[in-house]
């Protein structure tokens, strides 16, 4: 299995701070990365696909980066209805998996 | 409007039997595969398996393979996972999500897109 381990687990900001979440796979998975957010209560939503192409509707305060075995999600300027968990997702076979998370909380 | 709606939440006995559904609509069921994803209380998401229903494909994560079976009803659009004997550790989040293709520079990813509302399954004595 290839494994996603993602940095921090938890991260403490403010509104109007940038914040960046880090991705690490177990092997090169190339751009078959997507992230999703997940606020409290609600199902998983998906933010960005192929490591770095903005899902339709999210907005652009929100980027990912990254190949191969090392990937970012930025956001620029933290709004309110940004505090939530985050996980990456590769999409490199069947055998898919998850990162761990990042709750992003409000300091 | 495209979209998965999961059947209610279950309180069940360790040993018993069950079945949790997931319906599709507003798109081809049978184009999209559709995959299950397992939520402990206060943890990460993990991948459980998935299943084509055009043809019925089904791949599951090595960590649910024997625990769980995924099936579909195309006739009906609806996807379904099922334990033969919940233990109690089958507590947990249940969420079923659409698989679908998307496209950047040449090259199709596969997402999970659309999501189910979630099954919340309590295994209880």
């Amino acid at each position: 299995d290839i494994q996603l381990t993602q940095s921090p687990s938890f991260l403490s900001a403010s509104v109007g701070d940038r914040v960046t979440i880090t991705c690490r796979a177990s092997q090169g998975i190339s751009s078959n990365l997507a992230w999703y957010q997940q606020e409290p209560g609600k199902a998983p939503k998906l933010l960005i696909y192929a490591a770095s192409t903005l899902q339709s509707g999210v907005p652009s305060r929100f980027s990912g980066s990254g190949s191969g075995t090392e990937f970012t999600l930025t956001v620029s300027s933290l709004e309110p209805e940004d505090f939530a968990t985050y996980y990456c997702h590769q999409l490199n076979s069947f055998l898919l998996t998850f990162g761990g998370g990042t709750k992003v909380e409000i300091k | 409007e495209v979209q998965l709606v999961q059947s209610g939440a279950e309180v069940k006995k360790p040993g018993e039997s069950l079945k949790i559904s997931c319906r599709g609509s507003g798109y081809k069921f049978t184009s999209y595969y559709i995959g299950w994803v397992r939520q402990m209380p206060g943890k990460g998401l993990e991948w459980m398996g998935i299943i084509y229903p055009g043809d019925s494909d089904t791949r599951y994560s090595p960590s649910f393979q024997g625990q769980v079976t995924i099936s579909a009803d195309k006739s009906s659009s609806t996807a379904y996972l099922q334990w033969s004997s919940l233990r109690a550790s089958d507590t947990a989040l249940y969420y079923c999500a659409r698989r679908g293709p998307y496209y950047y520079d040449n090259s199709v990813y596969f997402v999970f897109d659309i999501w189910g509302q979630g099954t919340m399954v309590t295994v209880s004595s």
